[in-house]
């Protein structure tokens, strides 16, 4: 156990649909980085927030937004989805707001149909 | 942005013989380099990394080796083990307070043949 938590494990949902995926970090951890993982665009990184801000934003749709609550959990929503975002959403979290010591989650699997 | 190639795809060796991926980046700034092991279905998780005032690092039968100059980094596993079977990727990063996560190489599947 990486003590970084992803709910669901799972997820199948349809086309035009929204979900929102949960990720809490380690205890003591206070950034949290969202990555997809797909067969073709390998694991991209989407966001970023440290203590409740967004730090930096990488590849992500403008259908997907994130959020970073005062106890740390952050949230990643998925809008409008299309088959292509099908993938394993990976969360990771680190004390500081850099990449030392990064942890990852377990994922979450979406299966769009 | 920052884009990281790496080699090869498939890396097929005999149990025993010693393995090695390549990885090249193409921002001079980033100064962070992990290596991340991932098992099928499994989260990715660090096995070693490098800061770019360091030239190499080992931890048992991995090492790591960092070429500033020629912005490329390499993984070396030796002895392998059936348990290294995995897809190993390779990131960059400007680390140490970047706030804007790591770029990771396409990923190397390492098969250990017995």
């Amino acid at each position: 156990d990486s003590g970084v938590t992803q709910t669901p494990k799972h997820l199948i949902t349809a086309t035009g649909q929204r979900v929102t995926l949960r990720c809490s970090p380690r205890s003591g951890d206070l950034s949290v980085y969202w990555y997809q993982q797909s067969l073709d665009q390998g694991l991209q990184f989407l966001i970023h927030y440290y203590n409740g801000e967004e730090r930096a934003k990488g590849n992500i749709l403008e259908r997907f937004s994130a959020q970073q609550f005062p106890d740390l959990h952050s949230e990643l929503n998925l809008s409008s989805l299309e088959l292509g975002d099908s993938a394993l959403y990976f969360c990771a979290s680190s004390v500081v707001s850099g990449a030392y010591g990064y942890t990852f989650g377990s994922g979450t699997r979406l299966t769009v149909v | 942005g920052e884009n990281v190639e790496q080699h090869p795809s498939t890396l097929s060796v005999q149990e025993g013989d010693s393995a090695v991926i390549k990885c090249t980046y193409s921002d001079s700034a980033s100064n962070y380099f992990p290596w991340y092991k991932q098992e099928l279905g499994k989260r990715p998780q660090l096995i070693i990394d490098i800061r770019s005032n360091v030239g190499e690092k080992k931890d048992q039968r991995i090492a790591v080796t960092l070429n500033k100059t020629a912005k490329h980094f390499s993984l070396h596993i030796t002895e392998t083990q059936p348990e290294d079977s995995a897809v190993y990727f390779c990131a960059a990063s400007l680390g140490g307070g970047g706030a804007d996560g790591l770029t990771f190489g396409k990923g190397t599947h390492l098969i250990i043949q017995p």
